[in-house]
């Protein structure tokens, strides 16, 4: 079985600040794959970044980077110079090379002007 | 490049009457997922198929529920009779599933459904 676990329902950021989005995970697979989904109020889920479990350095996409901690099973998502379109819900999920997918309960996020 | 196309989407139907909600995945992905999200249950993985074939399906609710994937090109979910409870949106998505690596899952705009 597999888990995630996003223990922040809301965040608050103002705009132009930082902000990291928490992320746990669990799985007895060797090989898994880390992704981060946005999903505005328009309901479209949004691939962001991914990490892979045997991936070195931490994944990075424009803004957006994964703070990746193995040993502590953590997928932190880091959004710099948050925007006012940031404002969505965020989901962790973690894939298995089999394809199981789990997503975790995400976290929505507003951005203050 | 076209994403994964659903339809309808939106649904509304009353309670007992068969639904039919279709799937395209993206050209050349192996790989396709049924989701359901609602508020209290969040965003759940109901099957899933690997080259057509379906390879987990412990997410399926019950016995209601069907899905399948007679091609590489569409995939249909199926729930009959269907039910009250049974109202959410239901996501279809893609991904090119290889061994040893892991691709992101492409979602489709999903289906609102509405049983009353």
């Amino acid at each position: 079985a597999q888990k995630i676990t996003q223990t922040q329902p809301g965040m608050f950021v103002q705009e132009k600040e930082a902000v990291t989005l928490d992320c746990t995970y669990d799985t007895s697979d060797p090989s898994y794959g880390l992704f981060w989904y946005k999903q505005p109020s328009s309901g479209e889920m949004i691939f962001l970044i991914y990490q892979g479990s045997y991936d070195q350095q931490n994944a990075t996409e424009g803004r957006y980077s994964l703070n990746f901690q193995k040993a502590r099973k953590s997928a932190n998502l880091v959004i710099s110079a948050s925007q006012l379109g940031d404002s969505a819900m965020y989901f962790c999920a973690i894939t298995t090379n089999a394809g199981k997918s789990t997503f975790g309960d995400g976290t929505t996020l507003t951005v203050k002007p | 490049d076209a994403g994964v196309i659903q339809s309808p989407r939106h649904e509304v139907t009353e309670m007992g009457q068969e639904v039919t909600l279709r799937c395209k995945p993206i050209s050349g992905h192996n790989s396709l997922f049924w989701y359901r999200q609602t508020m209290m249950r969040g965003l759940e993985l109901l099957i899933y198929f690997n080259n057509n074939v379906p390879i987990d399906d412990s997410g399926m609710p019950e016995d209601r529920f069907s899905a399948k994937m007679p091609n590489a090109s569409f995939s249909t979910l199926k729930i009959q009779p269907s039910e009250p409870r049974d109202s959410a949106v239901y996501f279809c998505a893609s991904s090119s599933l290889t061994a040893g690596s892991n691709q992101p899952q492409h979602f489709g705009d999903g289906t609102r459904l509405s049983i009353l």
